[in-house]
């Protein structure tokens, strides 16, 4: 399918692990966001991507989270020392543009469910 | 004050009938308003945009009222198929702000 793609689809690990989450945008979308989904909640921001750059990581809660999108297209999220707090749906979204103040709509892939042991 | 706010439901009801869902924002400068739909345990998928003159698709319309920042959805003739979270979203900036989203259910 052309959407948005995310593995691993579920990842379980221990507290204390390395953990990678990779999303593959719709192809030609040169904007790339990585949000946080708790239980109840509505998805919360991490960082987003225009191209290869972080255009804004303000919302990464800490220095154990950090993200990057080497070519322009595949991204990464990477957690080191995994806390049980950071069990959560991890979801990517992509558009064509920055949505700023264009109104162009963000595509989600269907989420990493991450849980911390 | 969050910057989303939506009333969290579950709104209960039967099908057929009319339901509307209210949210406000906190961010003035917000320039970008949407509707997500999100089932359980999947993504949040676009349901519409939120423009200022209000539009319509189907059964679904949706208002924008800048001045009071507050964006509504209504929902007619409602179907077993439109239950699920209803995520008002604004867009200050490049990032999407999601409210927590407020759950339907249409029971037969």
């Amino acid at each position: 399918g052309a959407g948005v793609s995310q593995t691993p689809s579920n990842k379980v690990t221990e507290k204390g692990k390395y953990v990678e989450l990779r999303c593959d945008p719709i192809s030609g979308h040169t904007a790339l966001y990585w949000y946080r989904q708790s239980l109840g909640q509505g998805p919360e921001f991490l960082i987003y991507f225009q191209g290869t750059g972080a255009a804004d990581d303000s919302g990464l809660p800490n220095d154990r989270f950090f993200a990057v999108r080497p070519e322009g297209s595949v991204s990464t999220l990477k957690i080191q020392r995994t806390e049980r707090g950071d069990s959560a749906v991890y979801l990517c979204a992509s558009s064509l543009n920055e949505t700023g103040h264009t109104n162009q709509p963000q595509h989600f892939g269907d989420g990493t469910r991450l849980s911390i042991l | 004050r969050k910057e989303v706010e939506q009333d969290p439901g579950p709104f209960n009801v039967p099908e057929g009938a009319t339901v509307a869902f209210n949210c406000t924002y906190s961010n003035s400068a917000s320039q970008s308003f949407f509707w997500y739909r999100q089932d359980c345990r999947k993504e949040p998928k676009l349901l519409m945009s939120v423009y200022s003159s209000g539009n319509e698709d189907g059964r679904f319309t949706a208002q924008l009222n800048r001045a009071s920042q507050y964006i509504s959805l209504l929902i007619r003739d409602s179907k077993l198929s439109d239950s699920a979270t209803y995520l008002c979203v604004v867009n200050p900036g490049a990032p999407l702000v999601f409210g927590k989203g407020t759950r339907l259910s249409v029971i037969a």
